[in-house]
């Protein structure tokens, strides 16, 4: 149980361009999702965290206008980096939490993103 | 300020050779520790959470245990397969279930 994907696990795109990467809770239904990136050698950045049905709560220094976060359902979070440039290339994980899974977080297997 | 510092940065052991890495934290109110395994390029795998002093947890070749101030990951007898970075994470009673998160022991199983 507690299983979590990302689609895609890879995508290129070319500078000012829009890309989508999805988040799904397969066997579990997920009240807080949470959105994180990492750079090569380092840990994790938490970038946003959202709750189903609520506006997302971003972490200071993140562009909310850029990232934008959905999380329209209690199965899916949505993370759409908007006009991206090459510093937007990275490691862009989703993680999600149920309740009676209790405090643990779930961990998708993450999307590299390259923007040419 | 709440704070995770683990240590080593990087381990490098034979197979079949016992060691511990350590997890110290400061949090005004430690709900949860939590211990992740990472494989490069995937995302982190949840491995084990502690929530009071005193409590220990196993999964095969690990053992993880909780003090006041820190956590340690016991391995023993690793394999090369267990070469992976570990990754320790507190959660506090007032945040939103957000994880703050130490930098990683990267460990390194030579067979």
């Amino acid at each position: 149980g507690a299983v979590v994907s990302q689609h895609p696990s890879w995508v290129i795109c070319k500078s000012g361009t829009s890309v989508k990467i999805e988040c799904r809770s397969l066997d579990f239904q997920a009240t807080t999702m949470f959105w994180y990136r990492q750079f090569p050698k380092q840990s994790l950045m938490l970038m946003a965290t959202s709750n189903e049905g609520s506006k997302a709560t971003y972490e200071q220094g993140v562009e909310k206008d850029k990232f934008l976060i959905n999380h329209a359902s209690l199965t899916l979070s949505t993370l759409t980096v908007t006009s991206a440039h090459p510093e937007d290339s990275s490691f862009y994980i989703c993680s999600a939490r149920a309740q009676r899974l209790s405090y643990e977080q779930y961990f998708g297997p993450g999307t590299r993103l390259t923007v040419t | 300020e709440d704070q995770v510092t683990q240590s080593p940065e990087a381990l490098r052991l034979q197979e079949g050779e016992s060691s511990s890495l350590n997890c110290s934290y400061t949090v005004s109110g430690l709900r949860g520790l939590f211990w992740y395994r990472q494989d490069p390029g995937k995302g982190p795998e949840f491995l084990f959470t502690l929530y009071s002093a005193g409590e220990e947890k196993e999964k095969e070749r690990l053992k993880a245990t909780l003090t006041k101030k820190e956590s340690f990951l016991h391995i023993t007898a690793p394999k090369p397969e267990d070469s992976a970075t570990y990754l320790c994470a507190v959660q506090a009673w007032d945040s939103n279930y957000q994880l703050i998160w130490g930098a990683g022991t990267k460990l390194i199983i030579k067979p």
